[in-house]
């Protein structure tokens, strides 16, 4: 089965530009969190959807930040225009719902990106 | 609002050594507590998580963790430590219901294991 998959790997961008990063989740897991980690910082929560709806997205930093999840399937994060504080690791995670309660979330390996 | 604290950024151990990890969260309601491992240049996997039940839960690679209410602590050991231990580890909390359900983390811990 696979896992949680995130395009691309690396993005480096210069400030002011446009990136889009992306999400696959574990197919039918309804969850699919975005978390970020800044160089030396915990890890933080950004936002949840459940399905195509968001859930949570108290994490999210500000306006620049746009996410989506288009029939409850793969996920984009688009960050625009991008700063640089914006450089960190972008993770992603996916879980299922049973019960109403969620399962473990299984992560991607990040996609780390640069603005420079 | 959880919170886990995580004492450290960098813990040293040689091959064979006990390992100790330390973990202690805040947590208005009972919690669902993780391990996870990141190792390099890879994404974070999950070592071991207490939801109900027994206490001491083993996960992978020989990890194990004591959730103790009273402590508010959810611990992480290895009884004797392999040079793959070498990662980034990071304890975190969530409550698993509906939309209560995103991870907190802690700061991470780096482990290095000396041959």
């Amino acid at each position: 089965e696979a896992g949680v998959t995130q395009f691309p790997s690396h993005s480096v961008i210069e400030k002011g530009q446009t990136v889009t990063l992306r999400c696959d989740p574990i197919s039918g897991h309804d969850n699919l969190y975005w978390y970020r980690r800044v160089m030396g910082k915990e890890i933080k929560f950004l936002l949840h959807f459940v399905k195509e709806s968001k859930q949570d997205e108290s994490g999210m930093p500000n306006n620049r930040f746009l996410a989506e999840r288009t029939g409850g399937t793969y996920s984009t994060l688009k960050v625009q225009p991008a700063e640089l504080e914006d450089s960190g690791v972008y993770f992603c995670a996916s879980s299922q719902v049973i019960w109403g309660f969620s399962t473990e979330a299984f992560f991607g390996q990040g996609t780390r990106l640069t603005v420079v | 609002a959880q919170s886990v604290t995580q004492l450290g950024s960098h813990v040293s151990v040689s091959e064979g050594a006990l390992v100790l990890l330390r973990c202690n969260y805040s947590s208005s309601v009972p919690p669902y507590l993780f391990w996870y491992v990141q190792y390099p240049n890879q994404g974070l996997q999950l070592l071991l998580k207490y939801t109900t039940g027994a206490t001491l839960v083993k996960g992978i690679n020989g990890f194990e963790a004591e959730f103790k209410k009273s402590e508010t602590s959810f611990h992480l050991t290895k009884p004797s430590a392999h040079m793959s231990d070498a990662a980034e580890y990071f304890c975190a909390v969530t409550m698993l219901t509906g939309a209560n359900s995103k991870l907190t983390f802690g700061k991470g811990i780096t482990l290095s294991v000396r041959p």
